[in-house]
């Protein structure tokens, strides 16, 4: 079945630093792929949309400047957190859809922001 | 996208079938029915989808109404490890997460 690898599945960094999240569909090109934050407790709330070779979606209230996607390939998509702050610490999700296939999620990375 | 209307949490005993309702009476005509289900500090895992007929694969069931405002995710026999959230969703171009079901198995 479809395949996606997500990292780091941990991170620990210092405040005001950037943090990047890989993303990888590992037997299947991902024609669209989606970043998801969860915090402790609540549902995964969708953060953005990207298109392979196009400039991501970004939901209302998640700042694209800090939030920086790159969709650069059919198989990879990246997540950076720019200057993060402890309120960024949350649980990262990607999901990767492919053509005529169902939605895969990858494992997630969680982000802790000291 | 259309909502969906799910109890907060439900209890069942290891072994025994589990019936997590969901509602969804705004759902459109090209919406399909996905269920997902995410076990602790994991990532979201396909369960079963479905449009009109009911469903079954190897790990549930999934009964639509006729009228498709409301479906049942069945597991026939719940095992300990199907323990987690299960989230009902109607996916047009993108998923959009509601709060789910917490689903305890007790021993």
């Amino acid at each position: 079945g479809a395949v996606v690898s997500q990292h780091p599945s941990w991170v620990i960094c210092k405040s005001g630093t950037s943090v990047k999240i890989e993303c990888r569909s590992l037997d299947f090109q991902a024609t669209t792929m989606f970043w998801y934050r969860q915090f402790p407790k609540q549902s995964l709330m969708l953060m953005a949309t990207s298109n392979e070779g196009s400039k991501a979606t970004y939901e209302q209230g998640v700042e694209k400047d800090k939030f920086l996607i790159n969709h650069a390939s059919l198989t990879l998509s990246t997540l950076t957190v720019t200057s993060a702050h402890p309120e960024d610490s949350s649980f990262y999700i990607c999901s990767a859809r492919g053509a005529g296939s169902g939605y895969t999620f990858g494992s997630g990375t969680r982000l802790t922001v000291v | 996208d259309a909502k969906t209307t799910q109890p907060n949490s439900m209890e069942s005993n290891e072994e025994e079938p589990v019936h997590l309702p969901c509602n969804h009476s705004t759902i459109s005509g090209t919406d399909y029915i996905h269920w997902y289900r995410q076990l602790p500090s994991q990532g979201p895992e396909y369960v079963i989808h479905g449009l009109t007929s009911n469903v079954n694969n190897r790990m549930a069931s999934l009964a639509i109404a006729e009228d498709r405002k409301s479906s049942t995710l069945i597991l026939h026999r719940a095992t300990l490890r199907d323990a987690a959230v299960y989230y009902c969703i109607l996916i047009t171009q993108k998923l959009v997460f509601g709060q789910g079901t917490r689903l305890t198995i007790n021993p």
